[in-house]
Formats: C-alpha cells, sequence, structure tokens
C-alpha cells in the first residue's frame, strides 16, 4: 500500500482568508494525482486530474500545481467562502491502476 | 446522482449474520472500487476490479469478500464480521485506458454498516 499524506489534517480559517494545503505521494510510477472535495452527508466529488510535471489547473478560487519530480502537490482556495468548508482530498493514481488516498485535510471556514 | 448507486444506505448487523453490499454503475466504466471509512481514519482501499483483474488490499480480512460479475456491479459479501468492522463503505468507479491512468472517479452515497 502507497504512502499518501495530506498535511494539515484539518484548518479553521475566517470568511475571505485564503489558504493552501499539502499532498505528498511516491515519485515513482506516477500516473496522475487527484484532487476531490468530501462534503458531509454527501459523496467525494473530484475536483482536479492532474498528470504533467507542472501542471496548473483551476476552477473558480480553487487552484492546483503538480511536482511530480519531488512528489507534492498543492491546493489552494482563494477568498474562503462557508461554503468551501469540506474535506479535500488526494488521491495518486499509479502505474498499476490503483487511486490511493490521502487522509484529507478537513477545512473549516468560518462566517 | 453521481451514476454510481449503493444499496442499502444503512446497515445494522449482528456478528454471526451474512449480508452482501451491492454498487451499480450506469457511467460504463471498466474499474471498480470499495473503500472502507473509519472514524478518523483516511479513506482505506480494500479492493480494485479493473480490465478484469482484481488487485486487492492484503490487510483486508478474509470475512470481507468482493465479488464483479461484470463491469457494471460489485458487490462486497460480509460475514462473521467485528463490531470494529463498523464504518462508511464507499464504491467508486473510473475508466482507465492503459499506461494513462485513471480518468476521475465517481463515488456512491455510501453504505453506513453497524455491527453489533
Amino acid at each position: 500500500i502507497l504512502n499518501v499524506e495530506q498535511s494539515p489534517q484539518s484548518l479553521h480559517v475566517q470568511e475571505g482568508d485564503s489558504t493552501n494545503f499539502t499532498c505528498s505521494f511516491p515519485s515513482s510510477n506516477f500516473y496522475a494525482l487527484h484532487w476531490y472535495r468530501w462534503e458531509t452527508a454527501k459523496s467525494p466529488e473530484a475536483l482536479f486530474v492532474m498528470t504533467l510535471n507542472g501542471d496548473e489547473k483551476k476552477k473558480g478560487r480553487i487552484s492546483a500545481t503538480l511536482n511530480t519530480k519531488e512528489g507534492y502537490s498543492y491546493l489552494y482556495i482563494k477568498g474562503s467562502q462557508p461554503e468551501d468548508s469540506a474535506t479535500y482530498l488526494c488521491a495518486f493514481n499509479n502505474a498499476g491502476n490503483m487511486l490511493t488516498f490521502g487522509g484529507g485535510t478537513r477545512l473549516m471556514v468560518k462566517p | 446522482e453521481t451514476g454510481v448507486t449503493q444499496t442499502p444506505r444503512h446497515l445494522v448487523m449482528g456478528m454471526t449474520n451474512k449480508k452482501s453490499l451491492k454498487c451499480e454503475q450506469h457511467l460504463g466504466h471498466n474499474a471498480m472500487y470499495w473503500y472502507k471509512q473509519s472514524a478518523k481514519k483516511p479513506l482505506e482501499l480494500m479492493f480494485v476490479y479493473s480490465l478484469e483483474e482484481r488487485v486487492e488490499n492484503n490487510s483486508v480480512p478474509s470475512r470481507f469478500s468482493p465479488e464483479c460479475p461484470n463491469s457494471s456491479h460489485l458487490f462486497l459479501h460480509l460475514h462473521t464480521l467485528q463490531p470494529e468492522d463498523s464504518a462508511l463503505y464507499l464504491c467508486a468507479s473510473s475508466q482507465i485506458a492503459p499506461r494513462q491512468g485513471n480518468t476521475e472517479a465517481f463515488f456512491g452515497q455510501g453504505t453506513r454498516l453497524t455491527v453489533v
């Protein structure tokens, strides 16, 4: 089982703050790095699938970067809103076609 | 609605019972997964069926037995479970292209299992 780590485990920010969190993963046998958003009482939903070193993807106020050589990805949220409160999961897709998830970062945005 | 349907949504079972969880995907994907979410623990990959192969996490006890009769249906058969097996069990599907990895995974709503 592969080691995919996310930090911090949880994060409290004020509405309007910008924030970021980290996903680290093995740098060998890399196929893709996925980011998911998991709201309470719902299913995880994909935000980004990133495949190339140096990739940057953006969806509204959320963006992500990827460094496959050193094995990390950052997720950024600009101007956090209460509706951004969720657990953010990254998942490492290796050559064995497995999707291994990190422990998640639980974000709570206070109004 | 994500195109992945799990039943039942909630299940309470005794330690001597046998039950099955069902997952169905309507997305034409060729890979299906079972994940376990225990309290305060990461999503744990239990089993993957992809391209007609099965990959399993060797730490999953034999009291969990998966079955994938076709690319659209996935079952998790449960027998003689323990209270520590109480958790949220999530099914997911994705499309795998050889040497290109997975597309994004779509998840079902999960089955909340309680073993008493």
